[in-house]
């Protein structure tokens, strides 16, 4: 079983719908992330966060929002989708204990076309 | 202003042969870099890393090069096989201290049997 999932794998949605993508991982990691990638723009993180109680804006957080509702699950929030947030998202988590520095372990993605 | 920087969108290399993925930044406070594979349809997986402590990391085929002067990092795959055909992301930040990490915009490597 994968360590790190994400759901929905693909997602087509139209302008203002409200959509969330979940992230669940089972390696007992305290940080999660967010990220997008677009063509051209590699992946450029959106929110992360160190723990339960902590959540930090990343470099484009408009327009989205999250929620860590466990240590295991990190959820991302697109309130009101428009076209320009068609892209492929990436969750990942990260253990700093692990003494290897900030590797972080990705998730399959999740590709999300807004109509 | 991307912080990280992959100038190759795509190398095409003969089997065997040696890969040089190469990859700069801007900020010179960055401290810990890492290198990336991904495959279609899959997330990245971590390769290697490097702290600006050293200037040199080797892991069986891959090598990391750091140039902490020039703000240039580069991967050197040797030898080259088929299923290293990926592509590969360099990322950069600051260690320990919270920051997030900057990801270049990838190198799609091809290797030609």
């Amino acid at each position: 079983d994968a360590d790190v999932t994400q759901t929905p794998r693909n997602r087509i949605t139209k302008t203002g719908k409200r959509i969330m993508l979940e992230c669940s991982q089972t390696k007992g990691h305290d940080r999660m992330y967010w990220y997008r990638q677009d063509p051209g723009l590699g992946l450029r993180l959106i929110y992360y966060s160190f723990d339960v109680k902590d959540i930090n804006k990343g470099e484009i957080s408009d327009g989205y929002s999250v929620s860590r509702q466990a240590q295991a699950k990190f959820s991302l929030s697109l309130e009101s989708a428009i076209p320009n947030q068609t892209a492929l998202y990436f969750c990942a988590t990260s253990d700093l204990r692990q003494g290897v520095g900030d590797t972080q372990y990705f998730g399959p993605g999740t590709r999300l076309t807004v109509l | 202003d991307q912080q990280v920087k992959q100038n190759s969108p795509s190398l095409s290399v003969q089997e065997g042969r040696i890969s040089i993925l190469n990859c700069d930044y801007t900020n010179s406070m960055f401290d810990y870099f890492l290198w990336y594979k991904k495959y279609p349809a899959e997330g990245p997986t971590f390769l290697i890393s490097i702290s600006s402590i050293k200037d040199k990391n080797e892991d069986g085929r891959f090598t990391v090069f750091l140039n902490k002067s020039a703000k240039h990092l580069s991967l050197h795959i040797v030898p080259s096989q088929p299923g290293d055909s990926a592509v590969y992301f360099c990322a950069a930040g600051r260690l320990n201290t919270g920051n997030q990490f900057y990801f270049g915009t990838g190198t799609s490597l091809t290797v030609i049997p």
